[in-house]
């Protein structure tokens, strides 16, 4: 079955700690994204990537790094510059632009937990 | 940017009943709204979008939702909720310029009880 997936479910960081949340689909998908869900506030942009070996910073990128070496990998490093990294990760893809707009749809990966030690 | 704003935080409704979410989002020239849900611990499901066309869309699980233009709203309606209906609502709109990422609004909490 195609799909996104995300591991671990839960992580725990350490004060000083960098933590790598993982983001595989199989739908081949170009674009990939990560938000960050707090309770009361929705979700929020962290990056994005429309193309293997480009991304952008989202609305919240400090603290966090991404890389996009593979078209079906988006890790998100969480460094230890983020303060406040307690929260519910949610990675996210799409197909690419100047596509049909029916295949403007955004699917969900379960979602990964992070809480600090 | 674009924006969204769900106007309730909670919507407590009971069994059987009909239920209105409401989602309002800000003025542009041409916007793509989407509904999602969540249920608790999991990531979030697709319920119906709006692109173009018809102002009345129909989505999964008997939910549908109207454009309105003029008001500048995409408010998400279910006849006859259930039980199961039970979760997390969130309306977002594409954001215009960060390919097809998305604003999402602070969501609403639909409890079905009995």
């Amino acid at each position: 079955d195609g799909g996104i997936t995300q591991s671990p479910k839960y992580l725990f960081r350490k004060e000083g700690q960098n933590v790598t949340l993982s983001c595989e689909q199989n739908l081949n998908h170009d674009a990939m994204y990560w938000y960050r869900q707090d309770p009361g506030q929705g979700l929020r942009l962290i990056y994005y990537s429309q193309i293997v070996n480009d991304f952008q910073k989202g609305d919240i990128a400090e603290g966090y790094s991404v890389s996009r070496e593979k078209k079906e990998s988006f890790p998100l490093t969480v460094t230890s510059a983020q303060k406040n990294p307690t929260a519910f990760y949610l990675c996210a893809s799409s197909r690419g632009p100047g596509l049909a707009e029916h295949q403007e749809t955004q699917y969900f990966g379960p979602g990964t937990r992070l809480l600090v030690l | 940017a674009q924006s969204v704003t769900q106007l309730d935080s909670q919507v407590p409704v009971f069994e059987e009943a009909p239920v209105e979410l409401r989602c309002n989002y800000s003025s542009s020239v041409s916007v793509y709204l989407f509904w999602y849900v969540q249920y608790p611990n999991q990531g979030l499901q697709l319920l119906l979008k709006y692109l173009s066309g018809s102002t009345l869309v129909k989505g999964i699980n008997g939910f549908e939702a109207e454009f309105n233009k003029s008001q500048t709203s995409f408010h998400l309606r279910k006849p006859s909720v259930h039980i199961s209906d039970t979760a997390e609502y969130f309306c977002a709109v594409k954001r215009g310029n960060s390919g097809y990422a998305l604003n999402f609004g602070k969501g609403t909490s639909l409890l079905v009880t009995p």
